[in-house]
């Protein structure tokens, strides 16, 4: 069984300054992937970042970056240059190597970003 | 783009009544689910669907709860008696493979119980 916990149920950030959603996670799978969603509060899911258990590096995918450390079992996402749009509940996400598919969420992070 | 979309968007139904939720997943993707929101709580797995059958259900997807592709390109999810709980956001999501592919949401269907 895979188990996602965020720890911080809601974080503020001034624009234009880099913010770290936490993301620590559990699993017997020795392989498996990590995966951000973005809510906003329009509802909508949006996919923001993957890594994978056996990625070398950080995934990076413009203004997000995870650091992954496997060892410690986190994920946490990196928001950096934060704007006004990025203001949404932020979901973590596991998928396990011997899952047929299916995500598996944390409790979510909002996040509020201040001008 | 290529996008999941969900119909309808708002549902109001009454309890004992049986509700059926739309989705069109995107065309070359292999695996299809379903996931419930309660408001602002956490995303809940319901059921994945691969090769025409149910590969996992969670304790939440009871006899109440059944999914469909009839079609080969509708997905539908099935509450035959519903009750007040089952008031949530209900989000399809496809994925092309089950392990770097990320999962597509649709803007899902909130479904009211009165």
């Amino acid at each position: 069984a895979q188990k996602i916990t965020q720890t911080q149920p809601g974080m503020f950030v001034q624009e234009k300054e880099a913010v770290t959603l936490d993301c620590t996670y559990d699993t017997s799978d020795p392989s498996y992937g990590l995966f951000w969603y973005k809510q906003p509060s329009s509802g909508e899911m949006i996919f923001l970042i993957y890594q994978g258990s056996y990625d070398q590096q950080n995934a990076t995918e413009g203004r997000y970056s995870l650091n992954f450390q496997k060892a410690r079992k986190s994920a946490n996402l990196v928001i950096s240059a934060s704007q006004l749009g990025d203001s949404a509940m932020y979901f973590c996400a596991m998928r396990g190597g011997t899952s047929y598919g299916k995500l598996t969420f944390g409790q979510g992070t909002i996040l509020t970003v201040h001008p | 783009e290529p996008e999941v979309t969900q119909t309808p968007s708002h549902q109001v139904t009454q309890m004992g009544q049986e509700v059926i939720l739309r989705c069109v997943p995107i065309s070359n993707h292999l695996y299809f689910y379903w996931y419930r929101q309660i408001l602002g709580q956490k995303v809940e797995f319901l059921v994945s669907f691969y090769n025409n059958e149910i590969s996992e259900k969670s304790e939440i997807f009871d006899d109440q709860f059944s999914v469909e592709r009839p079609d080969g390109s509708n997905f539908t999810l099935k509450i035959r008696s519903t009750k007040l709980e089952d008031s949530a956001m209900y989000f399809c999501a496809s994925s092309f493979d089950r392990g770097s592919s990320p999962l597509h949401f649709g803007n899902g269907t909130r479904l009211t119980v009165t």
